[in-house]
């Protein structure tokens, strides 16, 4: 497998545009996560998704952050429209079951102007 | 909700020298604890895990302690190596899927 597939690697946008972040889990997996990384405030859990439904989206920052599962395979996480502070690297991961491991994909470096 | 604190937040050793970071947690239903290591351009990679029914755990230079009394845990490395360099976190598990990360710590091995 070749794990935790995210896509863009790197997105430079300017403010008020729309970004939409892509990413693939590992086939199997039941569980998905996107998270948020800065210097500030480290990793941030936004909202994990089981069997595709989501289970908690408190860490989602605002109401301009959406994130969507529509099958197994696959997730977006969407910001309309994106501001300066929204500049960080977002981590998706994937894990199997409760209480164990989680997968992280190499993460989307974005980068609002 | 759970709150994990991870310290120190930078950490410098010579290389051969043992490595040791500690986390508290304050959630005692907590029951599952791994430990990260993140490079440069890359996520986080599992190194290391420990579950509430054990109190100490160790896989080759790397090893972790769980004091659920306490509520804190340590990764613990041992003959470091330049590899070694890195940011590393721990994380607490609260039952179900939710994963909360310490704040990381910064790991400098010096050859």
């Amino acid at each position: 497998d070749a794990g935790v597939i995210q896509s863009p690697r790197h997105e430079v946008t300017e403010m008020g545009q729309e970004v939409t972040l892509r990413c693939k889990p590992i086939s199997g997996h039941n569980s998905l996560f996107w998270y948020r990384q800065t210097m500030m405030r480290g990793l941030e859990l936004l909202i994990y998704f089981n069997n595709n439904v989501p289970i908690d989206d408190s860490g989602m920052p605002e109401d301009r952050f959406s994130a969507k599962m529509p099958n197994a395979s696959f997730s977006t996480l969407k910001i309309q429209p994106s501001e300066p502070r929204d500049s960080a690297v977002y981590f998706c991961a994937s894990g199997s079951g409760t209480n164990t491991e989680a997968f992280f994909g190499q993460g989307t470096r974005l980068t609002v102007v | 909700g759970e709150n994990v604190e991870q310290h120190p937040s930078t950490l410098s050793v010579q290389e051969g020298d043992s490595a040791v970071i500690k986390c508290t947690y304050s959630d005692s239903a907590s029951n599952y604890f791994p430990w990260y290591k993140q490079e440069l351009g890359k996520g986080p990679q599992l190194i290391i895990d420990i579950r509430s029914n054990v109190g100490e755990k160790k896989d080759q230079r790397i090893a972790v302690t769980l004091n659920k009394t306490a509520k804190h845990f340590s990764l613990h490395i041992t003959e470091t190596q330049p590899e070694d360099s890195a940011v590393y976190f721990c994380a607490v598990h609260t039952g179900g899927f939710k994963t909360i990360f310490g704040a990381g710590t910064r790991l400098f091995v010096k050859a």
